[in-house]
Order: C-alpha cells, then sequence, then structure tokens
C-alpha cells in the first residue's frame, strides 16, 4: 500500500514569509508524528497527533510553529515569519502500534 | 529521563568488511521498544527493525544481525559483508509509553561510509 507522504519536496522561502508543509499518513494509521531534521543532526520531535486527542505539541520550538491535522488523517505543519535557523528537513512519520513509518520529508530553505 | 547514544559519529569501512554500530540507551521503563532506521542519501528513513524490551534474542536478517543485551542497555547492529549500498546515516531509536502514546527518542545517527 502507499506509504507517507509529503508535499512539497523542497521549499525555498525568503525570511519572515509563512510556509505550510502536508503529509500524508498511511491509511488506518491513527498516530501522526512530525520531527526536523537539521544538517547533519539527529531527529527533533515537534508534535504528535493521536486520533481526536490533544496533540502533544511539547516539541514545538516557538509559537511561529503550529500544525493541524483534519479529519484525523492530513496534517498540515505551518510555520510563520520564518527565520533562517527554520531551513531544515521536515519529516512526518505514522504509526498504527509502536512502529513508525516515515514520509521522505520536506527540504525548507529560508534565503 | 530516556536517553540513546551513538558514540560512533563516522565510520568508514572497506567493502565486505564487517561493521557493528552502537547503541546504548537509557530508561526507567521495564516495557520499551528499540529501533534501528536507516537514512541513506536519498534522505527517507527506512525502518530496520523493532525489539521489544521483553525480547532478548538476537536477530538475523540477511547480513543484517542484531545483538539485545539488557544488561548493558545495548541493541547494536552488525552488517555482515558490507557492501557500497550500505552506506548511509543508521539511527537508534526508543520508544517508551506516556500518556497512552509511544514517545520515541532518536540517538544522533552514525553515518556509514562503505568505500569500493
Amino acid at each position: 500500500g502507499a506509504g507517507v507522504s509529503q508535499s512539497p519536496s523542497n521549499k525555498v522561502t525568503e525570511k519572515g514569509k509563512d510556509v505550510e508543509l502536508r503529509c500524508d499518513p498511511i491509511s488506518g494509521h491513527t498516530a501522526l508524528y512530525w520531527y526536523r531534521q537539521s544538517l547533519g543532526q539527529g531527529l527533533e520531535f515537534l508534535i504528535y497527533f493521536q486520533g481526536n486527542s490533544a496533540p502533544d505539541k511539547s516539541g514545538l520550538p516557538s509559537d511561529r510553529f503550529s500544525a493541524e491535522r483534519t479529519g484525523g488523517s492530513v496534517s498540515t505543519l505551518t510555520i510563520q515569519r520564518t527565520q533562517q535557523e527554520d531551513s531544515a528537513v521536515y519529516l512526518c512519520a505514522s504509526s498504527s502500534q509502536t512502529t513508525q513509518y516515515f514520509g521522505p520529508g520536506t527540504r525548507l530553505l529560508v534565503l | 529521563a530516556q536517553k540513546v547514544t551513538q558514540a560512533q559519529t563516522e565510520i568508514s569501512v572497506v567493502e565486505k568488511e564487517d561493521v557493528t554500530l552502537d547503541c546504548v540507551y537509557e530508561t526507567r521503563d521495564t516495557t520499551y521498544y528499540l529501533f534501528w532506521y536507516k537514512q541513506p542519501p536519498s534522505g527517507e528513513l527506512v525502518f530496520l527493525i523493532r525489539r521489544n524490551s521483553f525480547d532478548e534474542q538476537n536477530e538475523i536478517s540477511g547480513r543484517y544481525s542484531w545483538n539485545f543485551q539488557k544488561s548493558t542497555s545495548s541493541f547494536n547492529f552488525t552488517i555482515t559483508a558490507s557492501q557500497v549500498v550500505d552506506s548511509a546515516v543508521y539511527f537508534c531509536a526508543l520508544s517508551e509509553s506516556r500518556r497512552g502514546y509511544q514517545k520515541v527518542t532518536f540517538g544522533i545517527g552514525t553515518k556509514l561510509q562503505v568505500i569500493p
């Protein structure tokens, strides 16, 4: 079946602009995670969604970051007033139980 | 707090050599899961294996094998007869239950370069 998909695959934006990143999880997976991976670094947890429960936003680095998950499926990560330090690969993962399956990521470059 | 340590940041081996990637973890939980993921140059993380804390049996899958030892809190990964296609960053991860969901902590990754 289809895996996790993310769009766009690459995004170049100017400092101060808002960006939206999209994640389509594996069908039937109730859990969805967003991570950030800066160049040459490990994975930094951002936010977690589980079904209709309130999301765990404990990893969001600032109030410029927000995320939604509509209808328990597609999720959008929004970064407002982007800064150069936001440049990274943003990874989405979904899971049905314990194993997370990752999408290909969105490479964000803020000029 | 949970923690995953991958002490080797970069390893280079010549093709056909065996290589072991180390992973040491810390947790206070008795029930947890351990994972290895591969991130090739293309960037997508690929799930390799999951092991739960009650199953200390080692596992072999083709050229890959994993050694889980609770006594030393280690979950090491060995690639036998390495190939150029094994070149990637490998992440070890620890998952614990927190408020009804799996909180996953990743190590910083080990970059493996297999030289032809």
